[in-house]
């Protein structure tokens, strides 16, 4: 079965400097999607951005981009020029055709603080 | 731009007692889903939905719990003899279609707290 694992329940960054977030992932298909989600304190949560496993660039969106490794089923998030609002939970989540076919699978999340 | 919509943000509900969940997905969207979130734990599949039928459950999704599209516009989760384990976050997500390139939506989440 795919598993998704956040082994940093919390992080914590100073406003204006860089964050990686890690997450690791188990799974036998070839082909998926990787995501990170947002849920800020409003609850809603947000797609930040999303990787498609037979891309070897790494998807960037503005200030969020991952560090895709394939080899070693790793998917870590880094948010450069952290702001405020970027606190939040952050999740990680897997998809495929597969086992998960379709349906998310999601880590445990790991709670971003940002200090001014 | 759209959301999803979940009603009530908050349900407090007396163990056995039946409880529904109120979702509405995206208008252009065809495929939905439950997740819920216990305290603590991992955000859990439970369910999908196209076509007016359930596409995939989890282990989680038995026979207490039920999913129905009414009315076109509202999806509801309903749990019907609530157990004090069924306290959670529940969150119904929506998608245009199931590939996967097709981001998942979510709603704000409903707090079920069973006493």
């Amino acid at each position: 079965a795919q598993t998704v694992t956040q082994s940093q329940p919390e992080m914590s960054v100073q406003e204006a400097e860089t964050v990686t977030l890690s997450c690791t992932y188990d799974t036998s298909e070839s082909d998926y999607y990787l995501f990170w989600y947002k849920q800020p304190p409003s609850r809603q949560m947000i797609l930040v951005i999303r990787q498609e496993a037979y891309k070897q660039q790494n998807a960037t969106e503005n200030r969020f981009s991952v560090n895709f490794q394939k080899a070693a089923k790793s998917f870590s998030l880094k948010i450069s020029d952290s702001q405020l609002g970027d606190a939040a939970m952050y999740f990680c989540a897997y998809t495929d055709y597969g086992g998960s076919q379709g349906n998310l699978i999601f880590g445990k999340g790991t709670k971003l603080s940002v200090k001014p | 731009e759209p959301e999803v919509t979940q009603t009530p943000s908050h349900q407090v509900t007396q163990m056995g007692q039946e409880v529904i969940l109120r979702c509405v997905p995206i208008s252009n969207h065809l495929y939905f889903y439950w997740y819920r979130q216990i305290l603590g734990q991992k955000v859990e599949f439970l369910v999908s939905f196209y076509n007016n039928e359930i596409s995939e459950k989890s282990e989680i999704f038995d026979d207490q719990f039920s999913v129905e599209r009414p009315d076109g516009s509202n999806f509801t989760l309903k749990i019907r003899s609530t157990k004090l384990e069924d306290s959670a976050m529940y969150f119904c997500a929506s998608s245009v279609d199931s590939h996967s390139n097709q981001p998942q939506h979510f709603g704000d989440g409903t707090r079920l707290s069973i006493l």
